[in-house]
């Protein structure tokens, strides 16, 4: 799997978009992109994942450049309850299929 | 609801005694998985298991055991042999459909004393 950059922390303002970068510029072709969040002591949570085009769900919106060497994490309006780790993690699928959650990046939203 | 049930959410134990934590599952998913967290740091994975009689072994797979008997069940036995037992032990599972979207349970904190 492809390794990943993360900054260590991000703030942002309550209602402001919080724009969560990631590289991953050894990413292979068959590799797609996800992000899970973990809110302090719980368990991590699935948000979005993607290939090579940009996604957007009820939780957020995932743009992939299109060198697919790096992502961005957005989420639109954020709220107090968005603070948590964020993992960027490549990955690929097949039979022995498993995840490798590195330090994420810690966002902190202040109100 | 359908979910992953960790127990016990917290734990002691003493050094030199095993322990087992229980993760249960009512989704009916073929994978589950055993992470480990600690302070400050990422999850490693310590085992997984695709389909029911078959696990492989994680990252961190040494001083630890687990067995598939069952779909909904993936039990992990901390051994008197894992030197450094304290963490946040996380189970998940997904659906072979599924591939990366993975449902974490609540985690349970063992504290060796």
């Amino acid at each position: 799997d492809a390794k990943t950059t993360q900054p260590t922390s991000m703030d942002c303002a309550e209602g402001r978009a919080a724009n969560l970068p990631c590289n991953h510029s050894t990413i292979s072709g068959n590799e797609y992109v996800y992000w899970y969040r973990q809110i302090h002591s719980q368990g991590p949570q699935y948000i979005i994942h993607g290939l090579k085009n940009n996604e957007t769900n009820e939780m957020a919106s995932l743009i992939i450049t299109e060198d697919r060497k790096s992502s961005t994490l957005i989420l639109p309006h954020a709220t107090l309850r968005d603070t948590a780790v964020y993992y960027c993690i490549p990955t690929s699928g097949g039979s022995n299929y498993k995840l490798t959650f590195g330090k994420g990046t810690l966002l902190t939203v202040n109100p | 609801d359908g979910g992953i049930t960790q127990s016990p959410k917290y734990l002691f134990r003493k050094e030199g005694q095993n322990v087992t934590l229980s993760c249960e599952q009512n989704l009916n998913h073929d994978a589950m998985y055993w992470y480990r967290q600690d302070p400050g740091q990422g999850l490693r994975l310590i085992y997984y298991s695709q389909i029911v009689n078959d696990f492989q072994k994680g990252d961190i797979a040494e001083g630890y055991s687990v067995s598939r008997e069952k779909k909904e069940s993936f039990p992990l036995t901390v051994t008197s042999a894992q030197k450094n037992p304290t963490a946040f032990y996380l189970c998940a599972s997904n659906p072979r459909q599924l591939l990366g979207e993975l449902f974490f349970g609540e985690g349970s904190r063992l504290t060796v004393l």
